[in-house]
């Protein structure tokens, strides 16, 4: 199956400062990838959706200048957290779809844990 | 954000029990998925339908989408302590470039 990598698996970081998280889709192409937030003991929530070579879009209620998305490449969509703050602590999963796939299976990485401390 | 209806929201169960855990939505898809997410990691497929009555099944696992593309099912046959994890379920419309909505959860606890 396919194969989604996120990297850091856990980040700590002094509050102000900004993280970088990236997903790399490891043995496909992926036009598009999305971001999702998940709260302990919570269900996803979709932040974003990455397209390569485009401006990312964000769902309601997400801030841009906050989460700042970059997908330079078929392969790697990044996400920064900018000026981190203990409120933005959270699980964040990126997941992919194969080029071309408009539908179906989604893959999910492994997630990347954030503290704020 | 949209969140389907899950249930039920936990269950404990013997092993070798049978499992059932259903997804309820106010509005149609087009497609549902089922995941399983394990503690401090990403949601693995376990199983996609794609038509309305659809029922597919893999392994013990066996999943089907509701007539109405409103809700759906998910069985799981003879559990195992391997079992245990968070079921989400998950709808897709068409058009929308894959974009998921996903159920409220349902956390399953095997015991021997």
């Amino acid at each position: 199956g396919a194969v989604v990598s996120q990297h850091p698996s856990w980040v700590i970081c002094k509050s102000g400062t900004s993280v970088k998280i990236e997903c790399r889709s490891l043995d496909f192409q992926a036009t598009t990838m999305f971001w999702y937030r998940q709260f302990p003991k919570q269900s996803l929530m979709l932040m974003a959706t990455s397209n390569e070579g485009s401006k990312a879009t964000y769902e309601q209620g997400v801030e841009k200048d906050k989460f700042l998305i970059n997908h330079a490449s078929l392969t790697l969509s990044t996400l920064t957290v900018t000026s981190a703050h203990p409120e933005d602590s959270s699980f964040y999963i990126c997941s992919a779809i194969r080029d071309r796939v408009l539908t179906g299976e989604l893959f999910f990485g492994e997630g990347s844990r954030l503290t704020v401390l | 954000g949209q969140q389907l209806n899950q249930s039920p929201q936990s269950m404990f169960i013997q092993e070798g029990e049978d499992v059932s855990m259903n997804c309820t939505s106010s509005s149609i898809f087009n497609t549902w998925l089922w995941y399983k997410q394990e503690p401090g990691e990403g949601p693995v497929l376990l199983i996609a339908l794609y038509k309305a009555g659809e029922l597919t099944s893999n392994g013990r696992l066996t999943a089907q989408f509701g007539i109405t593309r409103k809700d759906s099912f998910l069985n799981i046959s003879a559990s195992i302590p391997s079992d245990v994890g968070i079921y989400f379920c998950a709808g897709q419309l068409s058009g929308t470039a894959s974009k998921l909505t996903f159920g409220t959860g349902t956390r399953l606890q095997v015991t021997l």
